[in-house]
């Protein structure tokens, strides 16, 4: 059983396109994150939902909107896409707030080009 | 200053051998953990160590929280351990601090 699934896991897309990342878990959770992965495997906390409640929004361009229609679920829809925004995205959940054990998704690589 | 930091960047050894990774970190950070992220970019959690010592398998991690310090031991070391070993802990906005990570090859 997958605890934290994400989709899809590879995304190609052009310049100015407006996509989603999609998130799951399984385990429970009240607390939901998204991370962004760079080139130099640096890992930035985006956003963080607590119970489908916005807890953490990192200085991260309004095109980013999260969205979470229930605790099990938190996902991540980007506009207007740029070269920049090419990075791995990751999907974390843990039982509560507050920098507790966290467990992560297997990723999201999206390449802009 | 740096809040978590970890040590060495880089190694490389010889499959059987034994590591010790780092990972210091500044009193606003606590609730330790280590994650290893696999050569196909999957993050599994390895150990929640806020301080003591645990074992699974091969691993064991032990935290010294009153000198601001873990260790992650890998033991009889296989390729399948290559990868990238990050440390971080919760800071004061209780969100996750990360470590730069090690970078560790095992040659067969």
């Amino acid at each position: 059983d997958t605890a934290v699934s994400q989709t899809p896991k590879y995304l190609v897309t052009q310049m100015g396109n407006d996509k989603s990342i999609k998130c799951e878990q399984n385990l429970g959770h009240d607390t939901m994150y998204w991370y962004k992965q760079d080139s130099k495997k640096f890992l930035k906390i985006m956003f963080s939902y607590n119970n489908k409640e916005l807890i953490i929004n990192e200085t991260v361009p309004n095109r980013f909107s999260p969205k979470s229609p229930d605790k099990a679920h938190l996902n991540l829809h980007i506009n207007s896409l740029e070269l920049g925004d090419s990075a791995v995205y990751f999907c974390a959940s843990s039982p509560r707030t507050g920098g507790y054990e966290q467990y992560f998704g297997p990723g999201t690589r999206l390449t802009v080009t | 200053g740096i809040q978590v930091e970890q040590s060495p960047p880089d190694l490389i050894l010889q499959e059987g051998a034994n590591s010790t990774l780092r990972c210091n970190f500044s009193d606003s950070v606590n609730n330790l953990q280590w994650f290893h992220q696999n050569p196909w970019g999957q993050l599994i959690n390895l150990f929640y160590i806020p301080s003591g010592t645990k074992q699974n398998g091969r691993l064991s991690a032990t935290t010294v929280a009153t000198e601001r310090y873990s260790l992650l031991y890998i033991s009889s070391s296989q390729t399948t351990d290559s990868g990238v070993y990050f440390c971080a802990g919760r800071g004061s906005n209780y969100q996750l601090i990360w470590g730069a990570g090690t970078k560790l090859i095992i040659k067969p």
